[in-house]
């Protein structure tokens, strides 16, 4: 596997279940990130982990929960999503944490909640 | 006003021609510029970073207006590939943040 991998690649859930999406990078990076990308609107940034610490939430509903047990691991725990969480997520790296590096992105998992 | 401000087009454009479209920002604070691409279904991938200076990748063309708070991106001699969503991205305060346009819908036509 190279670059920034992401597992499911679709699912769908219902209101009352819970379940993780999982991403892994292959890159050696230090700063793992997610974002929620609805349609036509611009990417918004959800979390960013440097060394598995988080150092970014961006207010971001407690339905989501993330964890980073390594740096080269990144999980979304998802519980009692709502209909309009319905997006692609995506997660991305960077060497180091901050803006100025380029963001190899994953290609995504499109969840859609009943 | 949008923290980054994209036309969402689409803009139809014939094979061969050149095309261009800005992105304006409100941040004057902002230090990096970049331009990502998105094809249909797929993930953001760096097409260029823009500095101060404007720089050129080929057939890409990339400038940067502080004074009026944008940048822009030219494509010359356009290639039915190069159909895709460009996506301007500007860095905001955080450290750890960019802030994203919502994109440009670019079709090259044969």
């Amino acid at each position: 596997e190279t670059g920034v991998t992401q597992t499911p690649r679709h699912l769908v859930m219902g209101m009352t279940n819970k379940k993780s999406l999982k991403c892994e990078q292959h890159l050696g990076h230090n700063a793992m990130y997610w974002y929620k990308q609805s349609a036509k609107k611009p990417l918004e940034l959800m979390f960013v982990y440097s060394l598995e610490e988080r150092v970014e939430n961006n207010s971001v509903p407690s339905r989501f929960s993330p964890e980073c047990p390594n740096s080269s691991h990144l999980f979304l725990h998802l519980h009692t999503l709502q209909p309009e969480d319905s997006a692609l997520y995506l997660c991305a790296s960077s060497q180091e944490p901050g803006p100025a590096g380029e963001q190899f992105f994953g290609p995504g998992t499109r969840l859609t909640v009943l | 006003r949008k923290e980054v401000e994209q036309d969402p087009g689409p803009f139809n454009v014939p094979e061969g021609a050149t095309v261009a479209f800005n992105c304006t920002y409100s941040n004057s604070a902002s230090q990096s510029f970049f331009w990502y691409r998105q094809d249909c279904r797929k993930e953001p991938k760096l097409l260029m970073s823009v500095y101060s200076s404007g720089n050129e990748d080929g057939r890409f063309t990339a400038q940067l207006n502080r004074a009026s708070q944008y940048i822009s991106l030219l494509i010359r001699d356009s290639k039915l590939s190069d159909s895709a969503t460009y996506l301007c991205v500007v860095t905001s305060d955080s450290n750890y943040q960019l802030i994203w346009g919502a994109g440009t819908k670019l079709i090259i036509k044969p």
